[in-house]
């Protein structure tokens, strides 16, 4: 099946520092990639959607030179945080989906847990 | 995209079935039901998705309604590891970049 893959799994930061979270899919190629977060007890937030060689979409509310998103190749995109602060702490998920045949489903990496001190 | 209605939570004996509902009355035509479920901790898991006939596959049956209204997840012999968060959602299917839109869900437990 398909196997995404995120990296770190979590992280531990201290406020004003930025963190690179990965996401990888590993057995498919992806052109397109989206980025969740998800607050404690609640549901997942679509926060982007990242294009192989484009510039992302964001969310409403979802500032983009905040979250940097770059997607430079078809089995990679990165969320770049920068100067995080502690209401940035979160699960983040990201999501890919398959070029070719699949392309009816989306698949979810494992989750990158922030925490901002 | 369609808003899907689910109960917040709901419990199933371990080795019984569980039959998740989910309501989608504004669904349209081209949109499909697509079912993920979370376990705590962990990114979303892609269970099944249906357009309008039923679908089986190893982990789960869906069950469409006729008028594409309402449909159920079936779960056929729960165990413990079934515990999570079910989402039913719609979309229109083959649609490149439309992401997946979670609502909150139904919360599974699973009891020995």
């Amino acid at each position: 099946g398909a196997v995404v893959s995120q990296h770190p799994s979590w992280v531990i930061c201290k406020s004003g520092t930025s963190v690179k979270i990965e996401c990888r899919s590993l057995d498919f190629q992806a052109t397109t990639m989206f980025w969740y977060r998800q607050f404690p007890k609640q549901s997942l937030m679509l926060m982007a959607t990242s294009n192989e060689g484009s510039k992302a979409t964001y969310e409403q509310g979802v500032e983009k030179d905040k979250f940097l998103i770059n997607h430079a190749s078809l089995t990679l995109s990165t969320l770049t945080v920068t100067s995080a602060h502690p209401e940035d702490s979160s699960f983040y998920i990201c999501s890919a989906r398959p070029r070719g045949p699949l392309t009816d489903t989306q698949y979810f990496g494992p989750g990158t847990r922030l925490t901002v001190l | 995209d369609a808003k899907t209605t689910q109960p917040t939570s709901m419990d199933c004996a371990e080795g019984r079935a569980a039959n998740l509902p989910c309501n989608h009355s504004t669904i349209s035509g081209n949109e499909y039901v697509y079912w993920y479920r979370q376990i705590h901790s962990q990114g979303p898991q892609y269970i099944i998705h249906g357009l309008k006939n039923n679908e089986t596959n190893e982990m789960a049956s869906l069950i469409i309604t006729e008028d594409r209204k309402s449909s159920t997840l079936i779960l056929p012999h729960a165990t413990l590891r079934d515990t999570a968060v079910y989402y039913c959602i719609v979309r229109v299917g083959r649609s490149g970049n439309t992401p997946l839109v979670f609502g909150k869900g139904t919360r599974l437990s699973v009891i020995a």
